[in-house]
């Protein structure tokens, strides 16, 4: 079955220090990997995405996130944290093909992620 | 640019009452989803389209109804609502089918069924 995950419910990091917001995922096939991020009262939106090609990513507001094959992985990276990037983050992938003709998405639980001035 | 527009923002029902939330894209995109979103659970899928006339159901489909007239309009009914069914809800719509395309979201519909 296709399925994400993101295992930690917080990440707490200084500002200016480096952040790293973990997913990891379990697809067939080729993956399809999204970011997403939610600010308080605000419906979800897209920081980047990794298809096929490089596998580093880059994205909105300096984010960029790097693809591992073997480990299943597609963290989600900043050099430098703002004390602004705090909200809670999504991991997303393409989950099966429907009778419709489309995929469903999958989400993970989220991160919170806190940047302490 | 309005994006989805979702609506009532808030809305607090009696069990057993039904309501209609609204969702409404103006980007003439093909695909639009409802999600629920509950805390640790992350987003569910309850419904989702791809096209006018298409819909299909999600993983949590049960006591939703959707339907899709129009290209631009996705309302999501609730038929008797139930407690569990209070949570924070989520329109999205992508301009097609394809699955490298994200999603554009909504700011959310939050529920209280009492």
């Amino acid at each position: 079955a296709q399925s994400v995950a993101q295992p930690e419910d917080q990440v707490n990091v200084a500002e200016g220090n480096p952040l790293t917001v973990k997913c990891t995922y379990s697809v067939s096939g080729n993956p399809y990997l999204f970011w997403y991020v939610q600010y308080p009262n605000r419906g979800l939106q897209f920081l980047l995405k990794y298809i096929t090609g490089d596998n580093l990513v880059k994205g909105s507001y300096g984010f960029e996130a790097e693809f591992n094959k073997s480990q299943t992985s597609f963290h989600l990276k900043k050099p430098s944290a703002l004390v602004s990037d705090s909200a809670l983050y999504f991991c997303a992938v393409r989950g099966l093909f429907t009778t419709s003709g489309t995929y469903k998405y999958i989400f993970g639980t989220g991160t919170r992620l806190k940047v302490l001035a | 640019n309005a994006g989805v527009t979702q609506t009532p923002k808030f809305q607090v029902l009696k069990t057993g009452q039904s309501m209609t939330l609204q969702c409404a894209q103006d980007m003439n995109h093909e695909y639009m989803s409802w999600y629920r979103q509950d805390p640790g659970m992350g987003l569910r899928l309850i419904h989702y389209s791809v096209g006018a006339g298409i819909t299909d159901q999600g993983e949590v489909p049960n006591g939703y109804n959707v339907s899709r007239s129009t290209t631009e309009d996705f309302p999501l009914r609730l038929l008797s609502a139930a407690p569990s069914q209070t949570s924070v809800y989520f329109c999205a719509s992508s301009y097609s089918r394809d699955s490298n395309q994200p999603q554009h979201f909504g700011d959310g519909t939050r529920l209280s069924i009492l």
